[in-house]
């Protein structure tokens, strides 16, 4: 299946500090999606960035899209121990009505 | 406004015997997903409904899972025997968009279940 495989597989940084994870996909994309996932609970939406733009923001996170390089970046910045959690970025492409996720980035932020 | 409900949030199961979850989406959401979360990894979609009807089901393993929307609302997935292999989180997820595209989903707090 084509999937985004986000990198690093695990991060650990201390409070205050700025998170970065990356995501790269292998097919062209109509949107990627990053959402985020607290322990033992479903999955929250965070951000959607479409395959014509290059960059959001909501509030503290900032996404990046590079589709020549077919990858995109979620940036938090001051972060807090309560961003603690599993990050994924999620792809859809082609003619396929649904999303793939890849198998994510664990952020431990550190009080 | 009411998220996606999910029951129950905890399953132990015997290898061979059946379960079932249910999930009722965000009232209007014509799209239903079900997924697979196998712990360290990302969520695997197992078949995804518009209304009542499946628009994809090609990775659910139907010589032993099932699932349906009957009335295009509320869904239950069934698994039926169960194997070891299925001990996994299944996320049920919903989305508003009735024409196919891909937008956000939203999930519930998902069932876990432990198959001994």
């Amino acid at each position: 299946s084509q999937q985004g495989e986000e990198d690093p597989q695990a991060l650990s940084i201390q409070e205050g500090e700025n998170a970065t994870m990356n995501c790269s996909y292998k097919t062209s994309i109509n949107n990627l999606q990053w959402y985020r996932q607290n322990s033992g609970r479903g999955l929250v939406h965070l951000i959607l960035i479409r395959s014509n733009e290059r960059e959001k923001h909501s509030g503290r996170l900032r996404v990046t899209l590079d589709t020549s390089k077919k990858s995109s970046s979620l940036l938090i910045t001051a972060s807090r121990a309560a961003d603690t959690a599993s990050y994924f970025c999620a792809t859809a492409y082609g003619s396929a009505r649904q999303l793939t996720f890849g198998s994510g980035t664990q952020l431990t932020v550190l009080p | 406004e009411a998220g996606v409900a999910q029951s129950p949030r905890y399953k132990i199961i015997e290898k061979r015997q059946s379960v079932a979850f249910w999930c009722n989406p965000i009232s209007g959401h014509a799209t239903l997903y079900w997924y697979q979360q196998i712990l360290g990894q990302g969520p695997k979609l197992l078949i995804q409904f518009q209304n009542n009807g499946v628009v994809d089901d090609s990775q659910l393993p139907k010589d032993r899972f099932s699932a349906e929307r009957l009335k295009g609302v509320d869904s239950t997935l069934k698994i039926q025997p169960a194997k070891l292999e299925d001990s996994a989180v299944y996320l049920c997820a919903s989305s508003f968009l009735r024409d196919g595209g891909v937008g956000t989903q939203y999930f519930g707090p998902g069932t876990r279940l432990l198959v001994l």
